[in-house]
Parts: structure tokens; sequence; C-alpha cells
């Protein structure tokens, strides 16, 4: 079955420290994997695609098929990266649809 | 551009009575998707409707339908609800699966 996997529920890191969000994924076949990001009070909205191999706002996310991993990297967390952050994997097999994990609460202090 | 819209933002309801929430995608975008979140459950896909078809169905149970019109906006009813169903329901639109927008949502709680 596939499944997404974020085992951190929340991470808690300084002003300035790098920040390594965790994303562990199941999937048969190639997968498309996304970050959401929901700040408080605001919609979830799209981090960044695995396909686009783009930066966002200092994110970036390399995806290991050996490790069946997708984890989220910020080499200096600021302090509006505060948020709640899910990882997803688009589902080609059986009913189309994003699976998410059950997200991770970043909070930076100061 | 307009966002994905959702109304209403708030609703209370009681048990055994049903509901309708509405879904106004981006212009141009056919899919429309719903989801529900609860702090215990996450994010899960309820059903996905393009082109006035549903596309797509989750594990929910028939309680739960919907519905979408020549326009892309999409309906979302629960029937015979419970307090289970207390949850923020999300709608997100896309043009294809290279990213979905979602709107604010409808918080329903049931009493």
């Amino acid at each position: 079955a596939q499944r997404v996997t974020q085992p951190e529920k929340l991470l808690s890191v300084f002003k300035g420290a790098p920040v390594e969000l965790k994303c562990n994924y199941s999937y048969s076949g190639s997968p498309e994997l996304f970050w959401y990001v929901q700040y408080s009070r605001q919609r979830l909205q799209l981090l960044l695609r695995h396909i686009s191999r783009e930066s966002i706002k200092g994110f970036t996310a390399d995806l290991n098929k050996g490790e069946t991993s997708f984890h989220l990297k910020k080499p200096f967390a600021q302090e509006e990266d505060s948020a709640m952050y899910y990882c997803a994997l688009f589902n080609l097999q059986g009913a189309q649809k994003l699976v998410f994990g059950q997200g991770t609460r970043l909070t930076i202090n100061p | 551009k307009a966002g994905v819209t959702q109304t209403p933002r708030y609703l209370i309801k009681t048990r055994g009575q049903q509901v309708t929430l509405s879904c106004s995608p981006i212009s141009g975008h056919r899919s429309v998707s719903w989801y529900q979140q609860t702090p215990g459950q996450g994010l899960q896909f309820l059903f996905e409707y393009f082109s006035e078809t549903q596309r797509n169905k989750g594990n929910f149970p028939g309680r739960f339908s919907g519905r979408q019109f020549s326009n892309s906006r999409s309906e979302m009813n629960v029937s015979t609800l419970e307090l289970g169903d207390s949850a923020l329901y999300l709608c997100a639109s896309s043009l294809n699966r290279a990213g979905y927008t979602f709107g604010s949502g409808t918080r329903l709680t049931v009493v």
C-alpha cells in the first residue's frame, strides 16, 4: 500500500540552525513527491515538488529511491519558517490522489 | 487570478442532519478533489471530480457524496451526520497532477 511517513510530529530548532524534516514513503513504481506547508491561519500550499528540482524559500528536497526518502532541508532556519509541513505522494495506482504524511510542526526559536 | 473558494467557512450541525459544502476551483481547472483533515487521521482523500464525473473515490462511507457542475464548481454532501464527521474539509483544484491548489477549508462541527 502507498504510505508516507513523517516520523517527527514536532521539531524545534533555533534561528540560523539547519533544518531537516524527514519523509519516507512506500510505493511501487516511480513516485511523484511533494512538500506542502501550512502557515498559521493560512491555507495549505505547495512548497516544492521533486520533479521540478527547484528551491523555494531556501528549502530543497532530494528524492532518494534507495532509502525511499524525500527529506526537506534548509541550511539556515528563519522564524517565518515556523509552520506545519506535509510530505505527500501522488498515487497513480488505483484511485489517483495525494497521499499525505501526518505532518511535522516546525517551530523556529529566536 | 482568484484562488480556490470554499463556502461556508464554518458550520455547526446537529447529529443526524445533513450538510452541503461548496467549492469553486481556479478558473480553467477541471479537477476538484476533496480531503478531510482531522487531528487524529490527518489529511484523507474523499473523492475527485473531473468534467462532472467522479473519477476517484477514497474509503469513506456512502454518507459522503459529491457532484460537480458544468462550470467545474463542486459540492460535497454529508448525510446523517455523526460526531466523528467534525473536521476541516478541504477542496483542491488542479490543472494537472503537477500541483494542487487548496482552498481555506470549511470547518464542520457536529454537536
